[in-house]
């Protein structure tokens, strides 16, 4: 069974654009779940999505969204890039609600300058 | 969400030996806690996890243990091998969802 797939992989951008990230979840896994990883700030949750509704925000500005589809796929906006929001983007995906037991993908990693 | 520094702890073993690796949690409130390990150029992968009415939990070759006095948690593994190097992170569930809530990580050396 293929894991959590993440495109781009790698991708640099400059300050003001935006960028959208891809995530197909493991099949058949319905909730997907966004966390930003850096060095100073650690692991931190963007939001989840469970049959394409939003279930969870995490402490984010509003320039950060994403939005889930039929077939499960997940895409996370990013608008006006800010050098700071440099990171390892991280999608995760999980069978059922409620559980800790998530499936990474390898990540997405972002460049601003 | 947390404030974490840019210098994690880091624990050294020899191969072979058990390691424990530590994590407190503020959230009295908190009551699933898991185990996460991070190899370079990787996602999280789950290890374990444990509910907040067990004190004890055992996986092949790992075992959590949960203090919730004390709001403690612990990852023991058993005869570390050179393929236990990685960051490990405890996060907590304490919410509805799948919002997890990570620790700053260990950095987990195994010296052959």
């Amino acid at each position: 069974k293929a894991g959590v797939t993440q495109t781009p992989r790698y991708l640099i951008k400059t300050r003001g654009q935006q960028v959208t990230l891809s995530c197909s979840p493991i099949s058949g896994h319905r909730s997907v779940s966004w966390y930003q990883q850096t060095p100073g700030q650690g692991l931190q949750f963007l939001f989840e999505y469970f049959s394409e509704t939003q279930r969870n925000k995490g402490n984010f500005p509003g320039r950060f969204s994403g939005r889930q589809f039929s077939n499960s796929r997940s895409e996370m906006n990013v608008s006006t890039l800010e050098l700071g929001d440099s990171a390892l983007y991280l999608c995760a995906s999980s069978l059922q609600q409620n559980t800790g037991e998530l499936f990474f993908g390898e990540g997405s990693r972002l460049t601003v300058l | 969400g947390e404030s974490v520094g840019l210098h994690l702890p880091t624990l050294s073993v020899q191969e072979g030996d058990n390691s424990i690796i530590n994590c407190a949690y503020s959230n009295s409130a908190s009551d699933y806690f898991i185990w996460y390990k991070q190899e370079s150029g990787k996602g999280p992968q789950f290890i374990i996890d444990i509910r907040s009415n067990m004190d004890k939990r055992q996986g092949q070759r790992v075992t959590v243990l949960l203090n919730k006095t004390v709001k403690h948690l612990s990852l023991q593994i058993a005869a570390t091998q050179p393929g236990d190097s990685a960051v490990y992170f405890c996060a907590e569930n304490g919410e509805y969802g799948n919002k997890l809530v990570f620790g700053a990580g260990t950095i987990l050396r195994v010296k052959s």
